[in-house]
């Protein structure tokens, strides 16, 4: 019975590279949310994805970051050109359908040289 | 401003003895979630809280959710030193499916 599984664990990227995070949701479940946490801050909602639909992005910057839930295979996160300030861990919830609970990975801790 | 505040921030207490960790706001939420998460891993979700008055119990911890539905309250009873963790709530609000997370309560329990 897997859960939520996130990939790479931690990812280590030079200021003008692209990050790319990947999450598997659990079995069975269609929905995806992406959230952001920084070091003494609160886990901030950034996307919100359906099987090739993005239904909620109030949280993701405008610039550089996009995400994408394809019918086949994980939820992709990507961040262009990367900066310091997105430093952060970023963790992949998903759910069985809408107003369920979200279970959570374990994260992508993403470090910005 | 952070919707959901959690209070205390740091809590440090002995095996054995009881507490309460508070999650207030002065808006309403739909549902409210509980989660604890250990450094290096994700949050795991405790307990869903959907009506006002709600009270939920998962062994030694009893949750409920105010009668307005805009805070909540966690009671550990008889605390051991695998309660250690940062203790989230998350909640709902109307129809929206995003979750707004409070900072978090930093419980140590010492044995």
């Amino acid at each position: 019975n897997a859960g939520v599984m996130q990939n790479p664990r931690h990812l280590v990227r030079r200021r003008g590279q692209e990050a790319r995070l990947r999450c598997s949701p659990m079995k069975g479940h269609s929905h995806v949310y992406w959230y952001r946490q920084l070091p003494e801050e609160g886990l901030k909602f950034m996307v919100y994805l359906q099987k090739e639909n993005i239904i909620d992005e109030s949280g993701m910057p405008k610039e550089r970051f996009s995400a994408e839930f394809p019918k086949e295979g994980p939820s992709i996160l990507r961040i262009q050109q990367v900066v310091r300030g997105d430093s952060a861990a970023y963790f992949c919830a998903s759910s069985l359908s809408i107003n369920q609970p979200q279970h959570f990975g374990d994260g992508t801790r993403l470090s910005i040289l | 401003t952070q919707l959901l505040k959690q209070s205390p921030q740091f809590l440090s207490i002995q095996e054995g003895e009881n507490l309460t960790v508070y999650c207030n706001s002065s808006s309403v939420f739909s549902s409210l979630q509980w989660y604890r998460q250990e450094p290096g891993e994700g949050p795991v979700l405790l307990v869903t809280v959907v009506t006002g008055g709600e009270v939920k119990k998962l062994k030694r911890l009893t949750f409920q959710f105010g009668d307005a539905r805009k805070d909540s309250s966690l009671h550990i009873t008889a605390a051991q030193p695998g309660d250690t963790g940062l203790y989230l709530c998350a909640g709902r609000q109307g129809g929206s499916e995003k979750l707004v997370f409070g900072k978090g309560t930093k419980l140590t329990v010492n044995p």
